[in-house]
């Protein structure tokens, strides 16, 4: 079974702080996405990431998957209080389903 | 932009009840699925779907569950006796290069 477990599972914060969630797994996957879901809504796609040690850049924040395709980061600089919201990794096998992490939970305050 | 649309967005139904819940991918692309989200749960794979046929579903997928592209356009996941459990968030989305969007999801509720 291929878990993805995600750290911290809560955070807040004030606005302009920096923040790191972690995506963990002992399973190697062939690509890993990070989504963003609002309350009843679907999780809206963010960045995919398929090579060892690739970084990717959007605005303030930084993903890197790890050397070895088996973890993953998400960077926040300078959080605002949009950045609020459930962060999802979410990872593929080799086929194109997605095994998604156990979330972690941002509230940026103003 | 494009994007995946549901319907309904929230449904009540009865234990033992069948429901339809009905999804519009986006235009051109090639792969569907269908994700489960009970409340304070994570998101569950249940199906994917290409080239008119199951590609590969999940241990949740059983015989109550199934799946049909009837016109091109839509595609609907049919539950045809719901459970108590079947109560969660049913999202619908689509890829084109495995790069998966999601809809805004139908709410089921099971009483």
């Amino acid at each position: 079974t291929q878990l993805l477990e995600q750290s911290p599972q809560f955070l807040s914060i004030q606005e302009g702080e920096n923040l790191t969630v972690y995506c963990n797994s002992s399973s190697v996957f062939s690509s890993l996405q990070w989504y963003r879901q609002e309350p009843g809504e679907g999780p809206v796609l963010l960045v995919t990431v398929v090579t060892g040690g690739e970084v990717k850049k959007l605005k303030r924040l930084t993903f890197q998957f790890g050397d070895a395709r088996k973890d993953s980061s998400l960077h926040i600089t300078a959080a605002q209080p949009g950045d609020t919201g459930l962060y999802l990794c979410a990872g593929t096998h080799w086929t194109d389903k997605l095994i998604f992490g156990t979330g972690t939970r941002l509230q940026v305050f103003p | 932009e494009p994007e995946v649309t549901q319907t309904p967005s929230h449904q009540v139904t009865q234990m033992g009840q069948e429901v339809i819940l009905r999804c519009v991918p986006i235009s051109n692309h090639l792969y569907f699925y269908w994700y489960r989200q009970i409340l304070g749960q994570k998101v569950e794979f249940l199906v994917s779907f290409y080239n008119n046929e199951i590609s590969e579903k999940s241990e949740i997928f059983d015989d109550q569950f199934s799946v049909e592209r009837p016109d091109g356009s839509n595609f609907t996941l049919k539950i045809r006796s719901t459970k108590l459990e079947d109560s969660a968030m049913y999202f619908c989305a689509s890829s084109i290069d495995r790069e998966a969007f999601f809809g805004q999801g139908t709410r089921l509720t099971v009483v």
